[in-house]
């Protein structure tokens, strides 16, 4: 099976822009969480999205936000982009949201 | 309530040795609890997980000793190579009994910058 995939790897952008970042996770794979990575916060979840439905939502502003599609896919959007937005952002993929959980590789977000 | 604790932060070991790192937790509820392995990269990869039903898990060179009374978990690298170096995280969930504020959410430790020395 194909692993998860997210593009795009690497984005630029300037405070006060929005981005959007793409997840397409495992063949069977229904759920999807969301994770930003910073050197000084660690690894922080954001929300999960199981059958296009927000199930959970970790503590961050509503600046972050994200909608799954019928195929699982999932998006995530950061408007009114800040520069400690700088982050990796993860997503990963379970079947169900409470089994195994695997990683893709990240888009990595520079804001300037 | 729902934070792990990793220790140490940073960690050198000669190849061939045994790298051991810690963590613990305060939520009762977790019942679910993997390490992941990160590459300079890459995205966080699932090593192994156990649950806490069992004091001790292996898959290869790598163990999970638990402690339920104490809330510790410790993951055990035997034989050391250099290819292991790399950040490692510990992890928490709740399965059995999830819902709304447990559903996708892994709860990680600080990490444990892992150098093993040739």
């Amino acid at each position: 099976k194909a692993g998860v995939t997210q593009t795009p790897r690497y984005l630029i952008k300037t405070r006060g822009q929005q981005v959007t970042l793409s997840c397409s996770p495992i063949s069977g794979h229904r759920s999807v969480s969301w994770y930003q990575q910073t050197p000084g916060q660690g690894l922080q979840f954001l929300f999960e999205y199981f059958s296009e439905t927000q199930r959970n939502k970790g503590n961050f502003p509503g600046r972050f936000s994200g909608r799954q599609f019928s195929n699982s896919r999932s998006e995530m959007n950061v408007s009114t982009l800040e520069l400690g937005d700088s982050a990796l952002y993860l997503c990963a993929s379970s079947f169900s949201g409470v089994h195994e959980q695997y990683f893709g590789p990240g888009t990595r977000l520079t804001v300037t | 309530q729902q934070q792990v604790k990793q220790s140490p932060q940073s960690l050198i070991v000669q190849k061939g040795g045994i790298s051991i790192i810690n963590c613990a937790y305060e939520n009762t509820a977790f019942d679910y609890f993997p390490w992941y392995q990160q590459f300079p990269g890459k995205g966080p990869a699932l090593l192994i997980a156990i649950r806490p039903d069992v004091s001790e898990k292996k898959e290869g060179r790598f163990t999970i000793s638990f402690n339920k009374s104490a809330k510790q978990f410790s993951l055990h690298i035997m034989d050391s190579q250099p290819g292991d170096s790399a950040t490692y995280f510990c992890a928490a969930s709740i399965r059995a009994n999830a819902g709304g504020t447990s559903y996708g959410k892994l709860t990680f430790g600080q990490g444990t910058i892992l150098t093993v020395h040739p």
